[in-house]
Protein backbone atom coordinates (compact mmCIF):
# COMPACT_ATOMS: atom_id res chain seq x y z
CA UNK A 1 0.00 0.00 0.00
CA UNK A 2 0.93 4.04 -0.40
CA UNK A 3 3.61 4.56 2.14
CA UNK A 4 3.51 8.24 4.39
CA UNK A 5 3.95 10.86 1.46
CA UNK A 6 5.22 14.26 2.31
CA UNK A 7 5.65 17.60 0.64
CA UNK A 8 7.01 19.92 -1.21
CA UNK A 9 10.50 17.03 -1.10
CA UNK A 10 12.73 20.53 -1.44
CA UNK A 11 12.11 24.00 -0.33
CA UNK A 12 14.28 27.22 -0.58
CA UNK A 13 13.12 30.31 1.54
CA UNK A 14 14.54 33.55 2.34
CA UNK A 15 15.14 34.22 6.19
CA UNK A 16 12.19 35.50 7.63
CA UNK A 17 9.39 33.97 5.60
CA UNK A 18 6.79 31.62 6.75
CA UNK A 19 6.89 27.86 4.76
CA UNK A 20 4.36 24.97 5.26
CA UNK A 21 5.18 21.54 5.25
CA UNK A 22 3.05 18.46 4.65
CA UNK A 23 2.23 14.81 5.45
CA UNK A 24 -0.03 12.64 4.29
CA UNK A 25 0.09 8.98 6.68
CA UNK A 26 -0.13 5.64 6.29
CA UNK A 27 -3.96 5.48 5.89
CA UNK A 28 -5.35 4.39 8.64
CA UNK A 29 -2.29 4.85 10.92
CA UNK A 30 -3.69 7.16 14.11
CA UNK A 31 -0.28 8.70 15.21
CA UNK A 32 1.76 11.17 13.51
CA UNK A 33 4.96 12.32 14.46
CA UNK A 34 7.60 15.16 13.09
CA UNK A 35 11.31 15.33 13.52
CA UNK A 36 13.80 17.30 11.85
CA UNK A 37 17.82 16.03 10.87
CA UNK A 38 20.29 18.54 10.54
CA UNK A 39 23.46 17.35 8.49
CA UNK A 40 25.07 14.42 9.92
CA UNK A 41 23.06 14.87 13.06
CA UNK A 42 20.65 12.55 14.32
CA UNK A 43 16.43 12.87 14.73
CA UNK A 44 15.30 15.43 16.90
CA UNK A 45 11.71 14.85 17.58
CA UNK A 46 9.35 17.69 17.38
CA UNK A 47 5.56 17.06 17.99
CA UNK A 48 3.32 14.00 18.27
CA UNK A 49 -0.24 13.13 17.33
CA UNK A 50 -2.85 10.64 18.30
CA UNK A 51 -5.81 10.33 17.32
CA UNK A 52 -8.23 13.37 19.23
CA UNK A 53 -5.94 13.59 21.58
CA UNK A 54 -3.95 16.88 22.54
CA UNK A 55 -0.70 17.10 20.71
CA UNK A 56 2.34 16.52 22.67
CA UNK A 57 4.38 19.51 21.67
CA UNK A 58 7.20 19.25 24.31
CA UNK A 59 10.24 18.97 21.11
CA UNK A 60 9.07 22.32 19.28
CA UNK A 61 12.15 24.83 19.51
CA UNK A 62 10.48 27.62 19.93
CA UNK A 63 7.00 29.41 19.13
CA UNK A 64 7.71 29.99 15.48
CA UNK A 65 6.45 25.94 15.47
CA UNK A 66 3.60 24.71 14.85
CA UNK A 67 1.80 22.18 13.59
CA UNK A 68 -2.26 20.61 13.12
CA UNK A 69 -3.67 17.41 12.46
CA UNK A 70 -6.69 17.65 10.56
CA UNK A 71 -9.30 15.17 10.64
CA UNK A 72 -6.76 12.67 12.07
CA UNK A 73 -5.17 12.29 8.74
CA UNK A 74 -2.76 14.69 6.79
CA UNK A 75 -1.01 16.98 9.20
CA UNK A 76 0.92 20.17 8.01
CA UNK A 77 3.82 21.77 9.99
CA UNK A 78 4.65 25.45 9.94
CA UNK A 79 7.58 27.31 10.68
CA UNK A 80 7.15 31.09 10.86
CA UNK A 81 9.82 33.99 10.37
CA UNK A 82 12.40 30.99 9.28
CA UNK A 83 15.60 31.41 10.38
CA UNK A 84 19.08 30.10 8.98
CA UNK A 85 19.51 27.51 11.88
CA UNK A 86 15.81 26.05 10.66
CA UNK A 87 17.68 24.59 7.72
CA UNK A 88 16.95 20.70 7.84
CA UNK A 89 15.33 17.73 6.72
CA UNK A 90 12.09 17.89 8.15
CA UNK A 91 10.56 13.90 8.63
CA UNK A 92 7.02 12.95 9.19
CA UNK A 93 6.68 9.08 10.24
CA UNK A 94 3.01 7.70 11.05
CA UNK A 95 2.21 4.41 13.14
CA UNK A 96 -0.38 2.20 13.94
CA UNK A 97 -0.42 4.37 17.81
CA UNK A 98 -2.28 1.40 19.55
CA UNK A 99 -0.24 -1.64 20.79
CA UNK A 100 -1.60 -5.49 18.52
CA UNK A 101 0.25 -7.91 20.72
CA UNK A 102 3.63 -7.06 20.67
CA UNK A 103 3.71 -4.15 17.69
CA UNK A 104 1.78 -1.58 16.59
CA UNK A 105 4.54 1.02 17.65
CA UNK A 106 6.88 0.77 14.91
CA UNK A 107 6.91 3.87 12.93
CA UNK A 108 7.44 4.29 8.84
CA UNK A 109 8.99 7.55 7.79
CA UNK A 110 7.99 9.48 4.51
CA UNK A 111 10.73 10.67 2.27
CA UNK A 112 11.51 13.73 4.31
CA UNK A 113 11.57 17.78 3.27
CA UNK A 114 14.66 19.46 2.82
CA UNK A 115 14.50 23.18 4.04
CA UNK A 116 16.93 25.45 3.11
CA UNK A 117 16.92 29.08 4.50
CA UNK A 118 18.88 31.59 2.96
CA UNK B 1 23.29 11.03 29.80
CA UNK B 2 21.76 10.77 26.43
CA UNK B 3 18.49 8.78 26.67
CA UNK B 4 19.88 6.60 23.70
CA UNK B 5 23.61 6.09 23.35
CA UNK B 6 25.56 4.37 20.67
CA UNK B 7 29.32 4.17 19.46
CA UNK B 8 28.94 6.62 16.39
CA UNK B 9 31.58 4.34 14.28
CA UNK B 10 32.46 4.01 11.57
CA UNK B 11 33.02 0.47 11.75
CA UNK B 12 34.70 -0.72 8.63
CA UNK B 13 34.45 -4.51 7.62
CA UNK B 14 35.06 -6.67 5.04
CA UNK B 15 32.39 -8.44 3.07
CA UNK B 16 31.21 -11.39 4.54
CA UNK B 17 32.27 -10.01 8.29
CA UNK B 18 30.14 -10.55 11.01
CA UNK B 19 29.54 -7.05 13.09
CA UNK B 20 27.86 -6.18 16.42
CA UNK B 21 26.48 -2.80 17.54
CA UNK B 22 25.37 -1.99 20.86
CA UNK B 23 23.02 0.54 22.41
CA UNK B 24 22.20 1.58 25.75
CA UNK B 25 18.97 3.17 26.76
CA UNK B 26 18.71 5.14 30.37
CA UNK B 27 14.56 4.80 30.76
CA UNK B 28 14.03 1.60 32.40
CA UNK B 29 10.57 1.82 31.28
CA UNK B 30 10.66 1.83 28.08
CA UNK B 31 8.72 -0.95 26.42
CA UNK B 32 9.42 -0.71 22.88
CA UNK B 33 12.70 -1.20 20.70
CA UNK B 34 13.72 -1.22 17.42
CA UNK B 35 16.54 -1.21 14.85
CA UNK B 36 16.15 1.45 11.82
CA UNK B 37 18.82 1.60 8.73
CA UNK B 38 19.48 5.11 7.61
CA UNK B 39 21.03 5.23 4.36
CA UNK B 40 22.78 8.62 2.99
CA UNK B 41 20.46 11.39 2.57
CA UNK B 42 17.57 9.38 2.75
CA UNK B 43 14.45 8.97 5.53
CA UNK B 44 15.02 6.00 8.15
CA UNK B 45 13.61 2.49 7.60
CA UNK B 46 12.95 0.26 9.83
CA UNK B 47 15.23 -2.97 10.08
CA UNK B 48 13.40 -4.94 12.60
CA UNK B 49 11.92 -4.76 16.25
CA UNK B 50 13.37 -5.80 19.45
CA UNK B 51 11.57 -8.30 21.38
CA UNK B 52 12.06 -9.26 25.21
CA UNK B 53 12.91 -13.40 24.03
CA UNK B 54 15.66 -11.77 21.05
CA UNK B 55 14.40 -12.00 17.09
CA UNK B 56 16.07 -13.09 14.11
CA UNK B 57 15.96 -11.87 10.91
CA UNK B 58 17.53 -13.51 8.62
CA UNK B 59 21.34 -12.40 8.62
CA UNK B 60 20.28 -10.17 11.24
CA UNK B 61 19.70 -10.73 14.91
CA UNK B 62 18.75 -8.41 17.80
CA UNK B 63 18.93 -8.89 21.49
CA UNK B 64 17.42 -7.11 24.60
CA UNK B 65 19.01 -7.25 28.00
CA UNK B 66 16.27 -5.22 30.35
CA UNK B 67 18.57 -5.50 33.09
CA UNK B 68 21.47 -3.70 31.55
CA UNK B 69 19.41 -1.46 29.61
CA UNK B 70 21.21 -2.40 26.24
CA UNK B 71 20.50 -4.01 22.99
CA UNK B 72 22.48 -5.24 20.69
CA UNK B 73 21.93 -6.05 16.55
CA UNK B 74 24.51 -8.86 14.95
CA UNK B 75 24.80 -8.56 11.24
CA UNK B 76 26.61 -12.04 9.90
CA UNK B 77 28.01 -12.55 6.55
CA UNK B 78 27.88 -8.83 5.69
CA UNK B 79 27.24 -7.32 2.25
CA UNK B 80 28.23 -4.10 0.81
CA UNK B 81 24.90 -3.34 0.55
CA UNK B 82 24.50 -3.30 4.23
CA UNK B 83 26.87 -0.31 4.55
CA UNK B 84 24.33 2.20 6.26
CA UNK B 85 23.79 3.93 9.33
CA UNK B 86 22.23 1.75 12.08
CA UNK B 87 19.81 3.72 14.83
CA UNK B 88 18.74 2.06 17.75
CA UNK B 89 15.18 3.48 18.95
CA UNK B 90 13.29 3.36 22.13
CA UNK B 91 10.11 3.89 22.94
CA UNK B 92 9.72 7.66 25.81
CA UNK B 93 10.84 9.45 27.54
CA UNK B 94 8.17 8.12 30.18
CA UNK B 95 5.08 10.13 28.99
CA UNK B 96 6.16 10.70 25.59
CA UNK B 97 5.21 8.11 23.13
CA UNK B 98 7.42 9.21 20.50
CA UNK B 99 10.59 7.71 19.82
CA UNK B 100 13.62 8.28 20.98
CA UNK B 101 16.57 7.87 18.35
CA UNK B 102 20.03 7.15 18.58
CA UNK B 103 22.59 8.86 16.91
CA UNK B 104 23.57 6.04 15.28
CA UNK B 105 26.31 3.74 14.29
CA UNK B 106 27.68 4.06 10.84
CA UNK B 107 28.87 0.81 9.02
CA UNK B 108 31.05 0.93 5.72
CA UNK B 109 31.24 -3.06 4.35
CA UNK B 110 34.44 -3.13 1.79
CA UNK B 111 35.38 -5.10 -1.02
Amino acid sequence: GAGVSQSPSNKVTEKGKDVELRCDPISGHTALYWYRQSLGQGLEFLIYFQGNSAPDKSGLPSDRFSAERTGGSVSTLTIQRTQQEDSAVYLCASSLGFPVLDRGHEQYFGPGTRLTVT
Amino acid sequence: RKEVEQDPGPFNVPEGATVAFNCTYSNSASQSFFWYRQDCRKEPKLLMSVYSSGNEDGRFTAQLNRASQYISLLIRDSKLSDSATYLCVVNGPTGRRALTFGSGTRLQVQP
